[in-house]
């Protein structure tokens, strides 16, 4: 079956150090996205790539990078965490000219300590 | 004013009960309209699309649309305990605007046996 994968489904990591979120897809989207969701809240984009073409939101920090090296795969690099950075992170994908639908992984859970 | 407003809840009800979930929005540009239901500690999954006003069935779900009010809901039928997680309404602007999905808060729904 086509989908979206994460890995690590769980990252603990600690205050500080730098920690790498991994994404693949099988659907062939040229649109993979990166959200950040907390505890009670609605999912809050983060940056998306249309093919190589990078686009990051107004209000990411600095702090936190993506890369995509190929159709298939996208990172999310967090530099330097800290424990308001302790979150879901979820990878999804689409087709840029629609149906607009947005396809989710199943997230990774990342702990700040 | 928020640009998808969707009653946080929590629902609970009895197992067979029909359940009506609504979102409004204010930005009448919005066409795509999505519901995605999200079990704890998973990533969400699209239940629903559509981008017309009316009414469209995929088995005991139902999502409705109403452009003229602004607003959307999803009813589940005969519901069952299974259906207990989050349910997020998610409307796209269409157009260039690939990377937009806007979220409703989530609806928290338990369905008791």
């Amino acid at each position: 079956d086509a989908m979206v994968i994460q890995n690590p489904r769980y990252q603990v990591t600690q205050f500080g150090k730098p920690v790498t979120l991994s994404c693949s897809q099988t659907l062939n989207h040229n649109v993979m996205y990166w959200y950040q969701q907390k505890s009670s809240q609605a999912p809050k984009l983060l940056f998306h790539y249309y093919d190589k073409d990078f686009n990051n939101e107004a209000d990411t920090p600095d702090n936190f990078q993506s890369r995509r090296p190929n159709t298939s795969f996208c990172f999310l690099d967090i530099r330097s965490p800290g424990l308001g950075d302790a979150a879901m992170y979820l990878c999804a994908t689409s087709l840029r000219t629609g149906p607009y639908e947005q396809y989710f992984g199943p997230g990774t859970r990342l702990t700040v300590t | 004013q928020k640009e998808v407003e969707q009653d946080p809840g929590p629902l609970s009800v009895p197992e067979g009960a029909i359940v009506s979930l609504n979102c409004t929005y204010s930005n009448s540009a919005f066409q795509y309209f999505m519901w995605y239901r999200q079990y704890s500690r998973k990533g969400p999954e699209l239940l629903m699309y559509t981008y017309s006003s009316g009414n469209k069935e995929d088995g005991r779900f139902t999502a409705q649309v109403d452009k003229s009010s602004k607003y959307i809901s999803l009813f589940i039928r005969d519901s069952q305990p299974s259906d207990s997680a989050t349910y997020l309404c998610a409307i796209h602007a269409g157009g260039t605007s690939y990377g937009k999905l806007t979220f409703g808060q989530g609806t928290i729904l338990t369905v008791h046996p």
